[in-house]
């Protein structure tokens, strides 16, 4: 497609249920980035995707988040058992990969998650 | 660990003012700065980035930015305020993961554009 694009947009769910957001990351970048905006922290890096592989996790608030990318393409964040601290907007942004200097990173419109 | 302060959390201009956000960061190496401007219900989208050479990077929309080595700032500027412009702008620094970039963001600045 034409840019990173991010579902669903929005989503409601009760403390405690499991979510899962999707990135659909720009065809042919290799890099995979997942980012989290709330008013409390602001913006913060969660988790990097080169390929399939996920060279830095550090990011990760808890054990209750995981992604995953598969076929060098398509991401999911998990966040199990969610908590109501959870609620933000989760930006997913991708790239090329790194040449003699850093590739912009294009970002998608983001998924607004309220937990109840 | 590397660092972004935007001090100013709300700014109001007048249309056709002149602009200038601030940026200030803390970074142990030469760093990479970008300015993303992020509108209502939109993802980021990049203004411009400095990595190095000419220290006056020109970007989008009539945006530009001066990097200022012995004050660790990059501030954005804009001659002329359109009232397209009001949004929220976020300074960052990139640091070098892999064969990737991470940001660190600053905690932006939203612009107020009064008529």
């Amino acid at each position: 497609g034409a840019g990173v694009s991010q579902s669903p947009s929005n989503k409601v769910t009760e403390k405690g249920k499991d979510v899962e957001l999707r990135c659909d990351p720009i065809s042919g970048h290799t890099a995979l980035y997942w980012y989290r905006q709330s008013l409390g922290q602001g913006l913060e890096f969660l988790i990097y995707f080169q390929g399939n592989s996920a060279p830095d996790k550090s990011g990760l608030p808890s054990d209750r988040f995981s992604a995953e990318r598969t076929g060098g393409s398509v991401s999911t964040l998990t966040i199990q058992r969610t908590q109501q601290e959870d609620s933000a907007v989760y930006l997913c942004a991708s790239s090329l990969a790194w040449g003699t200097a850093p590739s912009t990173q294009y970002f998608g419109p983001g998924t607004r998650l309220l937990v109840l | 660990a590397q660092s972004v302060t935007q001090p100013d959390i709300h700014i109001t201009v007048s249309e056709g003012a002149s602009l200038e956000l601030r940026c200030n960061y803390s970074y142990g190496a030469t760093p990479y700065l970008f300015w993303y401007v992020q509108s209502p219900g939109q993802g980021l989208q990049l203004l411009l980035k400095y990595f190095s050479g000419d220290t006056l990077v020109q970007g989008i929309k009539g945006f530009e930015a001066e990097f200022k080595r012995s004050q660790s700032s990059f501030n954005l500027r804009k001659p002329s305020v359109h009232w397209s412009d009001a949004a929220e702008y976020f300074c960052a620094v990139g640091l070098r993961t892999g064969t990737a970039s991470k940001l660190t963001f600053g905690t932006g600045t939203r612009l107020q554009v009064t008529l």
